[in-house]
């Protein structure tokens, strides 16, 4: 069974600073991974994923991820946090077959002016 | 071009009552998904079709029931609401990957 882990619930960063938020995974075969945000009452809005080649996913509003095979890891990065970058994120990874989705339990990012 | 379309948008119920959310798609997707958010929790499967005719259960599928007619529309039927139930509701259709999310309906029962 395919399952995500998001371990930190709350993630604060200054304005400027570079961002992580974290993201584990376990799937069997290979991993179609993604991350989503999602704004106040607002649905969710696709970032970028991560099906195969390049381990650096580039994706919208300046967002990135990379993935780790080893580590089992897709971290969504930015170099410089701005404060409409404050949202939910959720990972959400699926196998290579036709299966659901699975979402992580979401990571609250607030970036302080 | 509407891509999918979640009515209503927010609801009440009482317990005990039934109602249908409704979920409409334009993209002609074969695969169509409901999720529940609750705070704390993520989005969680309840069911999923992966084409008309054809549904099946997710993670959480007690309360719910579905039926998949036509490419176009997954309604999810509440046949005697619980307070439980109490969360957004989010449709979701996929292809070759990419996933596409309604805006939710928001569901109180009290």
């Amino acid at each position: 069974a395919q399952s995500v882990a998001q371990p930190e619930d709350q993630v604060n960063v200054a304005e400027g600073n570079p961002l992580t938020v974290k993201c584990t995974y376990s799937v069997s075969g290979n991993p179609y991974l993604f991350w989503y945000v999602q704004y106040p009452n607002r649905g969710l809005q696709f970032l970028l994923k991560y099906i195969t080649g390049d381990n650096l996913v580039k994706g919208s509003y300046g967002f990135e991820a990379e993935f780790n095979k080893s580590q089992t890891s897709f971290h969504l990065k930015k170099p410089s946090a701005l404060v409409s970058d404050s949202a939910l994120y959720f990972c959400a990874v699926r196998d290579s077959g036709n299966t659901p989705l699975v979402f992580g339990k979401g990571t609250r990012l607030s970036v302080i002016a | 071009n509407a891509g999918v379309t979640q009515t209503p948008k927010f609801q009440v119920l009482k317990t005990g009552q039934s109602m249908t959310l409704q979920c409409a798609q334009d993209m002609n997707h074969e695969y169509m998904s409901w999720y529940r958010q609750d705070p704390g929790m993520g989005l969680r499967l309840i069911h999923y079709s992966v084409g008309a005719g054809i549904t099946d259960q997710g993670e959480v599928p007690n309360g719910y029931n579905v039926s998949r007619s036509t490419t176009e529309d997954f309604p999810l039927r509440l046949l005697s609401a619980a307070p439980s139930q109490t969360s957004v509701y989010f449709c979701a259709t996929e292809r070759g990957g990419g996933y596409t999310f309604g805006s939710g309906t928001r569901l109180t029962v009290v």
